[in-house]
Order: structure tokens, then C-alpha cells, then sequence
């Protein structure tokens, strides 16, 4: 099946710094890609709907300065958290969009665990 | 609203069967998918309907009502390492997965 990576998959950092997190599709071309947010024992929480060369859509009560995202090709699109403080220590999870035939799948990135200090 | 219901959690013993269910309301459908998710990994695809009926693919299987707005995960033969949650998604009228808390199963041996 596709496969999505990411990189990196797990970030410790400092109050006050910046992340950025890489997703790729390896075997396909995904024009869109989503970021996922997942807290502890909690539901996956779509975070932004990221368009090869356009801007992201991103999902009510997300702040888009805070993460930003780029859609730079039709295999990789970017999420930094920016100015990243402890309440952003989560699971991160990127997915692409593969369409074949008919049939539209979302494939996840294996995800990548941030804990900010 | 848009809404998916499936069970929190759910109990089976190794080498039986469950079934897990999913009922859902959204506006538009454009398929319905099960994931699987370990603890402490990303969802990995399992399955996806689209038109009525049963869909098998090994010790898994789904089926689709879409008049009833219900679908099940049949799981055969269980193991230990089938232990995690399963998440049911529905694709809506906008081509976005809306997405279930997830059903968490515990196999015992």
C-alpha cells in the first residue's frame, strides 16, 4: 500500500522554539494532505487541510500563526509550531490523500510525538 | 451536526470473534473507513466501503448499510496483537474525514 513518512518522530525542545515537522508521501503524489493532533487517550482532532501551492484550510479554534504549514510539493508539506510552549506537547500525525480509481484513502505518517519543556 | 458513534470499549477473548459497530449522520458520504490504531502509533487503513454490503479481506471484514447509516467491523480468530483502538471515519459530502472516538479492544487470552 502508499506510504507516508515523517520526520522527525520524536521532538524535545525548549519553551519558546520553533518545530517543524516534515511529511511525505513516497510511492504516490498527494495534492492534499491533512495534519492531525492527538492528545492522550483522546479522539484524532483534524488540525488543517493542506493544498499543494495554495494556502491551508485550517479547522476552527486552530491558530494558523501558530502552526504553520506549507504544501511545497506534491510529496511533502510542512507543520511548524511556532514559539512552541508545553500545552503543545502532543502526537502529531500527518496523512495524504491518495486517489485510485474511485476509491479516495487517507494514508497516516507513523506520527511525531512533540514534548516541549 | 455531523456525528459517529461506536462503542468506547469492548472485551473479547483470543480466538473468538467481535464485532464492532458504527452508526453515523453526516451531511453527504462519500465512503466509510476503519482504522486501526496501536497505542502510541498512527492509525494504519483497514478497510473501506462505499456501496452496501460485506467486505472481506482476511480475518477482517466490514459491511455497510448506508440506508440504516450503519457499519460493523467483523474481526475473526482474534489475536493479542489485535488489541488497539478502531476508528471509524465517514468521507462527507466535502471529501473530509469525520471521524469516531474510537473503540477500544481489549483481547484477553
Amino acid at each position: 500500500g502508499a506510504v507516508v513518512s515523517q520526520h522527525p518522530s520524536w521532538v524535545i525542545c525548549k519553551s519558546g522554539t520553533s518545530v517543524k515537522i516534515e511529511c511525505r508521501s513516497l510511492d504516490f503524489q498527494a495534492t492534499t494532505m491533512f495534519w492531525y493532533r492527538q492528545f492522550p487517550k483522546q479522539s484524532l482532532m483534524l488540525m488543517a487541510t493542506s493544498n499543494e501551492g495554495s494556502k491551508a484550510t485550517y479547522e476552527q479554534g486552530v491558530e494558523k500563526d501558530k502552526f504553520l504549514i506549507n504544501h511545497a510539493s506534491l510529496t511533502l508539506s510542512t507543520l511548524t509550531v511556532t514559539s512552541a510552549h508545553p500545552e503543545d506537547s502532543s502526537f502529531y500525525i500527518c496523512s495524504a490523500r491518495s486517489l485510485s480509481g474511485s476509491q479516495e484513502t487517507q494514508y497516516f505518517g507513523p506520527g511525531t510525538r512533540l514534548l516541549v519543556l | 451536526g455531523q456525528n459517529i458513534d461506536q462503542p468506547t470499549e469492548m472485551t473479547a477473548t483470543e480466538g473468538a470473534i467481535v464485532q464492532i459497530n458504527c452508526t453515523y449522520q453526516t451531511s453527504g458520504f462519500n465512503g466509510l473507513f476503519w482504522y486501526q490504531q496501536h497505542a502510541g502509533e498512527a492509525p494504519t487503513f483497514l478497510s473501506y466501503n462505499v456501496l452496501d454490503g460485506l467486505e472481506e479481506k482476511g480475518r477482517f471484514s466490514s459491511f455497510l448499510s448506508r440506508s440504516k447509516g450503519y457499519s460493523y467491523l467483523l474481526l475473526k480468530e482474534l489475536q493479542m496483537k489485535d488489541s488497539a483502538s478502531y476508528l471509524c471515519a465517514v468521507m462527507d459530502s466535502n471529501y473530509q474525514l469525520i471521524w469516531g472516538a474510537g473503540t477500544k479492544l481489549i483481547i484477553k487470552p
